[in-house]
């Protein structure tokens, strides 16, 4: 069974405008973590913002805040006043058994192409 | 100042070669990754090391064997090489802990390899 799902193969959005790219996720396990990565053209991956399934409040990171809704299982990325070097691919990613867990697996979406467009 | 540093960035082989990949983090972290991005960007684990112990071993051919030296060094050996081992190697690394902390992955810039 999928355990991250993005359904956005890909997205544009205006510059300046606010996007939110989807990410569901399926656990059993009450306690987890969910994160965003941005992966540019250039191939590297980047830390966004991470989510723990305990935490009150939903995490913002500058313009990146995580739109967490644990009854729906969704963790949707939320990206204000869109930039052009925003562009790029981003992933979603969950890992089981809270902040550590037993080996901190990180299981990938497969990931939303957002162009901004100027 | 590289975090994750990872070698060769790029790597052309043919089909039946041997070829390694290197990995060093100078962050202190005590865990170490190996994940594979396909042509589709599809990201999976492969392998992970926590202080030298093997901790992650994913359904992955033999051919692929990870090595960790020291805490600061994973690299990963490919025996044989066949096409569809041609992908993004990615090498990185984390705190490992139950105490607290989101422990997040610190990625290499990956390294490139093209199986012909």
């Amino acid at each position: 069974a999928q355990k991250i799902t993005q359904t956005q193969p890909g997205m544009f959005v205006q510059e300046k405008e606010a996007v939110t790219l989807d990410c569901t996720y399926d656990t059993s396990d009450p306690s987890y973590g969910l994160f965003w990565y941005k992966q540019p053209s250039s191939g590297e991956m980047i830390f966004l913002i991470y989510q723990g399934s305990y935490d009150q409040q939903n995490a913002t990171e500058g313009r990146y805040s995580l739109n967490f809704q644990k009854a729906r299982k969704s963790a949707n990325l939320v990206i204000s006043a869109s930039q052009l070097g925003d562009s790029a691919m981003y992933f979603c990613a969950m890992r089981e058994g809270g902040y550590g867990g037993a080996t901190n697996k990180l299981i990938f979406g497969t990931g939303t192409l957002l162009a901004v467009q100027p | 100042d590289t975090a994750v540093s990872q070698t060769p960035k790029y790597l052309v082989t043919q089909m039946g070669n041997d070829k390694s990949i290197k990995c060093e983090q100078n962050l202190g972290h005590d865990t170490m990754y190996w994940y594979k991005q396909d042509s589709k960007k599809f990201l999976k684990i492969m392998f992970s090391y926590n202080n030298k112990e093997l901790i992650i071993n994913e359904t992955v051919p033999n051919r692929f064997s990870p090595k960790s030296p020291d805490k600061a060094h994973l690299n990963l050996h490919i025996n044989s090489l066949e096409l569809g081992d041609s992908a993004v190697y990615f090498c990185a690394s984390s705190h490992l802990s139950s105490g607290g902390g989101a422990n997040v992955l610190t990625f290499g810039a990956g390294s490139r390899l093209t199986v012909l």
